[in-house]
């Protein structure tokens, strides 16, 4: 099983801030690393596919890099509609798996 | 516009079964493979099971193996899930998704709104 783990586990950040998290896999996954943000009591969205595709809809703020293990999800001037967690997920081989999430707080 | 719509959730005995429906519209349901994710209380996601388009493949994480059925009816645009000797384990909200690309595997790009399972005595 691909374990993915991400960085940091929460951050309190203040609007207009640049975010960076990371999300590890355990074994190399090529470019099959999506990112979803998911607000409290709502479901999961899709922000980026393949690790750097952005989905459509999606405010450019949000991009993403990395393949192989290591990834990277960055908010670029951070607004406060952005509080929510943020979920990696591997779709290179099964068991499909996610990271743990990242909490973000809007100071 | 791409809908998914779960139901079926509800409160069930440990043991017990229940069948989860999606009732998709706004693509063409029988070209996308479609997944179901879960999500207990306050904790993150779980993948439980994918079915290709066809409905001819089925995939499943090793916590639901043997005890959960993925399938799809084309004729209705619905995905299904049931789920034989519910574990309290097993509580939570379980969402539907859609794929994102023609890969069996792939982005979930569209997701329903949830249906809660609280599996309890």
């Amino acid at each position: 099983e691909i374990v993915l783990t991400q960085s940091p586990d929460f951050q309190s950040v203040t609007p207009k801030e640049k975010v960076t998290i990371t999300c590890r896999a355990s074994q190399s996954i090529g470019s099959s690393l999506h990112w979803y943000q998911q607000k409290p009591h709502q479901s999961p969205r899709l922000l980026i596919k393949y690790a750097s595709q952005s989905f459509s809809g999606v405010p450019s703020r949000f991009s993403g890099s990395g393949s192989g293990t290591d990834f990277t999800l960055t908010i670029n001037s951070l607004e406060a509609e952005d509080a929510a967690t943020y979920y990696c997920h591997q779709s290179s081989s099964l068991p499909i798996t996610f990271g743990q999430g990242t909490r973000l707080e809007i100071k | 516009e791409v809908q998914l719509l779960e139901s079926g959730g509800g409160l069930v005995q440990p043991g017990g079964s229940l069948r989860l429906s999606c009732a998709a519209s706004g693509f063409t349901f029988s070209t996308y493979a479609m997944n179901w994710v879960r999500q207990a209380p306050g904790k993150g996601l779980e993948w439980v099971s994918t079915i290709s388009a066809s409905g001819s493949s089925t995939f499943y994480a090793d916590s639901v193996k043997g005890r959960f059925i993925i399938s799809r009816d084309t004729s209705m645009n619905t995905l299904y899930l049931q789920m034989h000797s519910l574990r309290a384990e097993d509580t939570a909200t379980y969402y539907c998704a859609k794929a994102g690309t023609l890969n069996w595997f792939s982005c979930f790009d569209s997701w329903g709104q949830g249906t809660l399972v609280t599996v309890s005595s």
